[in-house]
């Protein structure tokens, strides 16, 4: 039973370099989650989905854009890195925001030089 | 602006030493408050979802309280198992907001 699972672990970039982290998940959830989390700042929302082909908008979306094109993956692509995206970014996905048992990645970190 | 406020950053206990960590939240119409679990270098993992004020949980040596204007999540007689950074949050429309967390550290 995977649940969710976040490819890659560790990555380091160059600014200005660009990359796509994926998210998949096997449990037939409608709603997924991007969000990074920094030292003092706790986890804030980047994008989100609340079903395949849909995408909104979070608290931090500068500077990332995301795809659901399948149910299961939720991606998050990063076109022009920066060293403020620095960070360690997670997954999670629900069934809805009603029952909102929101199963997380082991989280992907990335450090952007 | 809704807000969700953790309480302390930090706290180190001796095992066996109970105590109470809270979350503060300013929320129009809380749809339902969260806890969550955190161990170092992996994903928060559920602990409970609490509805309306009065509303309480149990699990092991967690007890998860909620009024209308605050959380607080007991821990009773801690094990060092027990260490991990707790985070609270809310749910507003269809996205859950984040306090800080606090980090715990209990101490065999």
């Amino acid at each position: 039973n995977a649940g969710v699972t976040q490819t890659p672990k560790f990555r380091v970039l160059k600014t200005g370099q660009s990359m796509t982290l994926l998210c998949a998940q096997d449990m037939n959830h409608e709603y997924m989650y991007w969000y990074r989390q920094d030292p003092g700042m706790g986890l804030r929302l980047i994008h989100y989905s609340v079903g395949e082909g849909t995408t909104a908008k979070g608290e931090v979306p500068d500077g990332y854009n995301v795809s659901r094109l399948k149910k299961q993956n939720f991606l998050l692509g990063l076109e022009s890195a920066a060293p403020s995206q620095t960070s360690v970014y997670f997954c999670a996905s629900s069934y809805g925001p009603a029952n909102t048992e929101a199963f997380f990645g082991q989280g992907t970190r990335l450090t952007v030089v | 602006e809704d807000q969700v406020t953790q309480s302390p950053e930090a706290l180190r206990l001796q095992e066996g030493e109970s105590s109470s960590l809270n979350c503060s939240y300013t929320v129009s119409g809380l749809r339902g408050l969260f806890w969550y679990r955190q161990d170092p270098g992996k994903g928060p993992e559920f602990l409970f979802t609490l509805y309306s004020a009065g509303e309480e949980k149990e699990k092991e040596r967690l007890k998860a309280t909620l009024t209308k204007k605050e959380s607080f999540l007991h821990i009773t007689a801690p094990k060092p198992e027990d260490s991990a950074t707790y985070l609270c949050a809310v749910l507003r429309a269809q996205k859950l907001v984040f306090g800080q967390g606090t980090r715990l550290t209990i101490n065999p």
